[in-house]
């Protein structure tokens, strides 16, 4: 079944940029999606389909996936983007929901 | 606006069952596929199940499956979540969230949640 890896934190300094990287075995091949969960609230869609960003999502937040890694990019960093954020994908042969384990972004 | 609410979470001792409700309005209820997500104490997200929009396929995580039951009123517009012999490990907030189709597709409105406690 499908396990998608995502590093336990990232953090990074007001204005500089965001990698969060979604690993697994040929995740290219599928649509990946991204939420981010702030303390105390529901988490929010902010990437859907690898690259798309929902309507009241600052452009600043941007997706890619090839190969063996999505990546969901923030740029320009800021405060209030320190959150949890979890990678999605639809597993086929099992007909199930996978979330990556999740990674906290620190902004320094 | 789309919204969500969850409600029915509380403390209950293990091997019992609890029902979790979800109430919806600000969009057509039943043209949706709808999802249960929970989120236990310092872990991560985990899907719990998937309802499609007219109840006729249900799938499960393999940690509920044959445990819990997902079901919906679309004459209501609730979902709702069946929990029998509860864990320890059920111990979690649970969301339930919209599917952008009547199916399997992300998922791009969250309710609150509410919180289970399984604990003796």
């Amino acid at each position: 079944s499908y396990v998608l890896t995502q590093p336990p934190s990232v953090s990074v300094a007001p204005g500089k940029a965001a990698r969060i990287t979604c690993a697994e075995n040929n995740i290219g091949s599928k649509s990946v999606h991204w939420y981010q969960q702030k303390p105390g609230q529901a988490p929010v869609l902010v990437i859907y389909y690898d690259t798309d960003r929902p309507s009241g999502i600052p452009e600043r937040f941007s997706g890619s996936n090839s190969g063996n890694t999505a990546t969901l990019t923030i740029s320009r960093v800021e405060a209030g983007d320190e959150a949890d954020y979890y990678c999605q994908v639809w597993d086929s042969s099992s007909d199930h929901w996978v979330f990556g384990g999740g990674t906290k972004l620190t902004v320094l | 606006q789309v919204q969500l609410v969850e409600s029915g979470g509380g403390v209950v001792q293990p091997g019992r069952s609890l029902r979790l409700s979800c109430a919806a309005s600000g969009f057509t209820f039943s043209t949706y596929g709808m999802n249960w997500v929970r989120r236990a104490p310092g872990k991560g997200l985990e899907w719990v199940a998937l309802i499609w929009y007219d109840g006729t396929n249900k799938y499960y995580a393999d940690s509920v499956e044959g445990r819990f039951t997902s079901s919906r009123d679309n004459s209501k517009k609730t979902l709702y979540l069946q929990m029998n012999s509860l864990r320890a490990e059920d111990t979690a907030i649970y969301y339930c969230a919209r599917s952008t189709t009547g199916g399997s597709s992300y998922f791009d409105s969250w309710g609150q949640g509410t919180l289970v406690t399984v604990s003796s």
